[in-house]
C-alpha cells in the first residue's frame, strides 16, 4: 500500500521569507503523481502543485515549486515570498496512475508572522 | 457552475440515528470521490465513482455506510445508527476524465458531523 509522511507538523515562517515543506511516499508504482494541496482554516481544499512521476523537471507555479526526488522518494514545497494568505494546512498527496484516489500525508500547519 | 458543493455543512445527531449527505460535483465531472478528515489528520478516502457506476469501497466503509451516485450526478452518503466515532468532516471531490495530466481534484467544502 502507498504511504505519505510528513514529518513536520507545524511549520513558520517570517512574511517575505522562504520555507520547505518536507513530503516522503512509498510505493512500488513507477505510473503516479504528487500532489500538494492547500487547506486554509475553514475554507475548502485547493490544489498548489502538482507533480508527474515521468517528469525530471521540478514543477513551479508562481511563488511555489517541488523538489522532487525520484529515487529518494521525496517531494518538498518551496514557497518563496511568503504572504500572510499562505498561511494554511498543507497537506501532501499521492495518485496512482493519471486519474484515482488521493492518498495524503498528515498534513503541515504553516503560521505566516507579519 | 462554482465548484463542488456539500449540504448540510455541519451535522449534529445523537449516536445511534442516520445521517445523509449530498454533495453536488461540478456539472461536467465524471468522477465523485468520497473522503472522510479527523481532526489531525489528512483526509482519507471513502469510495468513488464514474458516473453513476461506484468502482472501489475503501475498507474504511463499514456496512452502515452507503453512498450512491443514481443519475452519474449528485451522491449521497448516508450512514446508518450513527457511532460518535464517525464524528469527522467528509468532503467530496470530483474530477473530469480527460488528457493526462488533467487530473485535479476538486473539493467541497465538507460536512462536519458530530455524534453525540
Amino acid at each position: 500500500a502507498q504511504t505519505v509522511t510528513q514529518s513536520q507538523p507545524e511549520m513558520s515562517v517570517q512574511e517575505a521569507e522562504t520555507v520547505t515543506l518536507s513530503c516522503t511516499y512509498d510505493t512500488s508504482e513507477s505510473d503516479y503523481y504528487l500532489f500538494w494541496y492547500k487547506q486554509p482554516p475553514s475554507r475548502q481544499m485547493i490544489l498548489v502543485i502538482r507533480q508527474e512521476a515521468y517528469k525530471q523537471q521540478n514543477a513551479t507555479e508562481n511563488r511555489f515549486s517541488v523538489n522532487f526526488q525520484k529515487a529518494a522518494k521525496s517531494f518538498s514545497l518551496k514557497i518563496s515570498d511568503s504572504q500572510l494568505g499562505d498561511a494554511a494546512m498543507y497537506f501532501c498527496a499521492y495518485m496512482r496512475g493519471s486519474n484515482y484516489k488521493l492518498t495524503f500525508g498528515k498534513g503541515t500547519l504553516l503560521t505566516v508572522n507579519p | 457552475d462554482t465548484g463542488v458543493s456539500q449540504n448540510p455543512r455541519h451535522k449534529i445527531t445523537k449516536r445511534g440515528q442516520n445521517v445523509t449527505f449530498r454533495c453536488d460535483p461540478i456539472s461536467e465531472h465524471n468522477r465523485l470521490y468520497w473522503y472522510r478528515q479527523t481532526l489531525g489528520q489528512g483526509p482519507e478516502f471513502l469510495t468513488y465513482f464514474q458516473n453513476e457506476a461506484q468502482l472501489e469501497k475503501s475498507r474504511l466503509l463499514s456496512d452502515r455506510f452507503s453512498a450512491e451516485r443514481p443519475k452519474g450526478s449528485f451522491s449521497t452518503l448516508e450512514i446508518q445508527r450513527t457511532e460518535q466515532g464517525d464524528s469527522a468532516m467528509y468532503l467530496c471531490a470530483s474530477s473530469a476524465i480527460s488528457r493526462r495530466g488533467d487530473n485535479e481534484q476538486f473539493f467541497g467544502p465538507g460536512t462536519r458531523l458530530t455524534v453525540l
